[in-house]
């Protein structure tokens, strides 16, 4: 079966810190990976999308950035965070290809808070 | 622009029956999930549907009337632990999957 790992569950970090978040997937090969990020109030919003190995696309312009540099690996990065980064992030993955029924699965989730 | 809408906050008692309505307004469309989040865990799928009409999964059933732009969640026999939040989200023309804030579920006993 297959399952989503992602870590840290919960870190607080200063302003102008840097971030990693990490996210692997187990059981499936070339899945679609995906970066969320949810405000409280706010429908889910996607960051990020990979499709592939070094195949990413971003959504939202903004100071994150994300890489794919294994097949079921995903990682959320920033080198200067910013107060408005605080969130709760969601790495999620779906089957390869584009299809309406593609069902995301999500990992626990990283609170991330920014003071 | 692209919107889906739902109640902010629901409250239903333990044993009752209550409907979680959504209405969207998008570019095209794919089809409609919807997943269950507790409260600082990741969303669940709970269901999907493409086509009108209703689908059933045990105490849980989803309806979608593509012509209205419109679904819900009806949830039966609700127990203590059907409080969360209800996600809705809908699969527009480019496969974009578009999300709703949320509906908050608090069952009382």
């Amino acid at each position: 079966s297959q399952t989503i790992h992602q870590w840290p569950a919960t870190l607080v970090q200063p302003v102008g810190s840097p971030l990693s978040l990490e996210c692997t997937v187990e059981g499936t090969s070339n899945p679609n990976l995906y970066w969320y990020r949810q405000a409280a109030g706010r429908g889910l919003q996607l960051l990020f999308y990979s499709v592939g190995i070094g195949q990413i696309s971003s959504e939202v312009p903004q100071n994150l950035s994300a890489s794919r540099p294994q097949d079921r690996q995903f990682i959320l990065s920033s080198k200067k965070l910013l107060l408005s980064d605080s969130g709760f992030y969601l790495c999620a993955w779906s089957d390869s290809g584009v299809s309406g029924a593609n069902v995301l699965t999500f990992g626990a989730g990283s609170r991330l808070t920014v003071l | 622009g692209q919107n889906i809408d739902q109640p902010t906050e629901m409250t239903a008692t333990e044993g009752a029956i209550v409907q979680i309505n959504c209405t969207y307004q998008t570019s095209g469309f794919n089809g409609l999930f919807w997943y269950q989040q507790h409260a600082g865990e990741a969303p669940t799928f709970l269901s999907y549907n493409v086509l009108d009409g209703l689908e059933e999964k045990g105490r849980f059933s989803s309806f979608l009337s593509r012509s209205k732009g419109y679904s819900y969640l009806l949830l039966k026999e609700l127990q203590m632990k059907d409080s969360a939040s209800y996600l809705c989200a809908v699969i527009d023309s480019n496969y974009q999957l578009i999300w709703g804030a949320g509906t908050k579920l608090i069952i009382k006993p």
